[in-house]
């Protein structure tokens, strides 16, 4: 199985301060149709996990610019450029390329 | 709007059976794949397993975990979709999320989720 790492575990922002999280996978999460299926999830206190990014750096339906996704092969990094109250929550990176699909352990960021 | 909602969790023994239900609502249901997740208390989150739509064939992929005990079931004309879980244990205990899933034949993108239904296993 693909194991998908995160660093740091937790995180504590300032309110309008950047903040970043790296993800890594044991393999490359590059497909032959030249799409990397790397997503960036949160799941915010008491809800269910809502989609950030897909394929490493599209930003899902709603989601505020704020947010940006990089990375390639094997190792990604979720940016956020001003965090808000509202991003408080744990960030889970996931690989879609490789049965069974496999989330990183999340980041847990929270507001100072 | 994409609304997905679970239903049928609770309390069960181990060793006995319980069905969940994910109707789904805002989309073509019969064009999509649907997957289901859980989150164990106070864990990260697993992957369970997801049918294909029946343009790719309608089949299965399940996690090792409950590979033979789980079943992933569909029904296009009431878009809903089943997570049939046989032989239940403690370590099932957990809440469950479907998910919309755009597949292809190797990969797939969840991109809506429902709000979970919490599964119990205990004496």
């Amino acid at each position: 199985d693909i194991v998908m790492t995160q660093t740091p575990l937790s995180l504590s922002v300032t309110p309008g301060q950047p903040a970043s999280i790296s993800c890594k996978s044991s393999q490359s999460l590059l497909h032959s149709d030249g799409k990397t299926y790397l997503y960036w999830y949160l799941q915010k206190p008491g809800q269910s996990p809502q989609l950030l990014i897909y394929e490493v750096s599209s930003r899902f339906s709603g989601v505020p610019d704020r947010f940006s996704g990089s990375g390639s092969g094997t190792d990604f990094t979720l940016k956020i450029s001003r965090v808000e109250a509202e991003d408080v929550g744990v960030y889970y990176c996931m690989q879609g390329i490789h049965l069974p699909f496999t989330f990183g352990p999340g980041t847990k960021v929270d507001i100072k | 709007e994409v609304q997905l909602v679970e239903s049928g969790g609770g309390l069960v023994q181990p060793g006995r059976s319980l069905r969940l239900s994910c109707t789904a609502s805002g989309f073509t249901f019969g064009d999509y794949a649907m997957s289901w997740f859980r989150q164990a208390p106070g864990k990260g989150l697993e992957w369970v397993g997801f049918i294909r739509s029946k343009a790719y064939g309608g089949t299965t992929e399940y996690a090792a975990s409950v590979k033979g005990r789980f079943t992933i079931s569909r029904d296009d004309s009431k878009s809903i979709a089943y997570l049939q879980m046989n032989s239940l244990k403690t370590e099932d205990t957990a809440v469950y999320y479907c998910t919309r899933a755009i597949t292809t034949v190797t990969t797939a993108r969840f991109d809506y989720w429902g709000q979970g239904t919490l599964v119990t296993v205990s004496s």
